[in-house]
Order: C-alpha cells, then sequence, then structure tokens
C-alpha cells in the first residue's frame, strides 16, 4: 500500500498570501495523484488530477506540479473561502490512498 | 446537474448488515467507474471498493474485503454497498463518488452528500 504524507500539518496564513502543501508517496507514483479541497460537513472536492491538471471549474489561483514522489499543490493567492483541509490522493496503484491532509487556517 | 445522493445509513449494532444505495443523474451512468470511500475522524479518508462500467472489474480495500460487496444496477442508475459483519471501526460516513474520465479511473469528480453509518450496541 503506497502511503501518502502531507506536510505541513497546519499552515496558518492570511488572506492574500501564497500557501504552498507538499505531499510525498512512499514509493513512485509517477504523475497519478489528485488533490482535493474539503469543507467542514462537505465531501471533498476534486481540484487537481494527475499531479498539475485542473478540475473543470477550478480557478486559476489552484496549481500542482511534481512528479514520482514529491508533489506540491501551491495557492497563488488565498482567497477567504480557500481556508479548509487539503488531501492528496494516489491512483497509481490499488488501493487507492488518500493523505492525512494539510488544513489551511487563517492567520 | 450531475448529482449523487447517497442512502441506507444508519444505527447498526456490531455484526449487523446494511445495504447503501447510490441514485446517480445528470451523466451516462453505465459509461463510469465508481467508488466508495468513507472517513472518519480519526483514520481520515479511505477509498473502500471500486466497480467498473459494466461490472467486470471490482477491488476491495483489505479493511472491508469479504465482508462488504458492491454493486451497480445501470438500468437504475445506482450503485450499492452491501455491508455485513460490521464493527465498530466501520463507524464513518461513507461517500459515493465517480470516475472523473472514461477510460480511466482513480481522480472522483462527484461525489455523494455522505452517508452516516454508526456500529454500536
Amino acid at each position: 500500500e503506497i502511503l501518502l504524507t502531507h506536510s505541513p500539518a497546519t499552515l496558518s496564513l492570511s488572506p492574500g498570501e501564497r500557501a504552498t502543501l507538499s505531499c510525498r508517496a512512499s514509493q513512485s507514483i509517477s504523475s497519478y495523484l489528485a488533490w482535493y479541497q474539503q469543507k467542514p460537513g462537505q465531501a471533498p472536492r476534486l481540484l487537481i488530477y494527475d499531479a498539475s491538471n485542473r478540475a473543470t471549474g477550478i480557478p486559476a489561483r489552484f496549481s500542482g506540479s511534481g512528479s514520482g514522489t514529491e508533489f506540491t499543490l501551491t495557492i497563488s493567492s488565498l482567497e477567504p473561502d480557500d481556508f479548509a483541509i487539503y488531501y492528496c490522493q494516489q491512483r497509481y496503484s490499488w488501493p487507492l490512498t488518500f493523505g492525512g491532509g494539510t488544513k489551511v487556517e487563517i492567520k | 446537474e450531475v448529482q449523487l445522493v447517497g442512502s441506507g445509513g444508519g444505527l447498526v449494532q456490531p455484526g449487523g448488515s446494511l445495504r447503501l444505495s447510490c441514485a446517480a443523474s445528470g451523466f451516462t451512468f453505465n459509461n463510469f467507474g465508481m467508488h466508495w470511500v468513507r472517513q472518519t475522524p480519526g483514520k481520515g479518508l479511505e477509498w473502500l471498493s471500486y466497480i467498473s462500467s459494466g461490472s467486470t472489474t471490482i477491488y476491495y480495500a483489505d479493511s472491508v474485503k469479504g465482508r462488504f460487496t458492491i454493486s451497480r444496477d445501470n438500468a437504475k442508475n445506482s450503485l450499492y454497498l452491501q455491508m455485513n459483519s460490521l464493527r465498530a471501526g466501520d463507524t464513518a460516513i461513507y461517500y459515493c463518488t465517480k470516475d472523473q474520465m472514461l477510460g480511466t479511473t482513480g481522480s472522483f469528480d462527484v461525489w455523494g452528500q455522505g452517508t452516516m453509518v454508526s456500529v454500536s450496541s
């Protein structure tokens, strides 16, 4: 089973700041990584698929990069609506696995 | 509107059974693979099971293999999860979700609202 590790666990930032979230895989997963955003009481929302492709309707301030074992989600300028928990997830091999998440909170 | 609506959750005793359902609308259901994912406060998001568009390929997480059964009825645009031998550790919110693209699996672009399953005596 592929383990995904987020860093940091919590990111405290102000609106307008840049957020950089990392996800590390326990083995190479090529570019088969997705990022999701989840707010309290809601289902996760797909932001990025296959490491760097924005899903339909996702604003351009969200971008993804990386391959192999190191991945990054960048939010170029945080909007008030962006404070949430972000999860990475791999689809390289079964079982599909999620990371434990990074919480982006208001500083 | 593309939508998944889950149902069937509730309170069940350890060792009991439940059947979750997920009604799909707004897209061609029989073209897409479907999954069940659950979420607990302690273990976060956990993928449970996958079924291909034609039900020919099915996968399970080890944690539910032999106890849970995924199925679908394309004529009814519905996905199911039969859960047997339930344990306290199965207490979670259960989401149905769909594959994002035809021909690939494992990125989830549409999620149900989640249905709560509580296993307790």
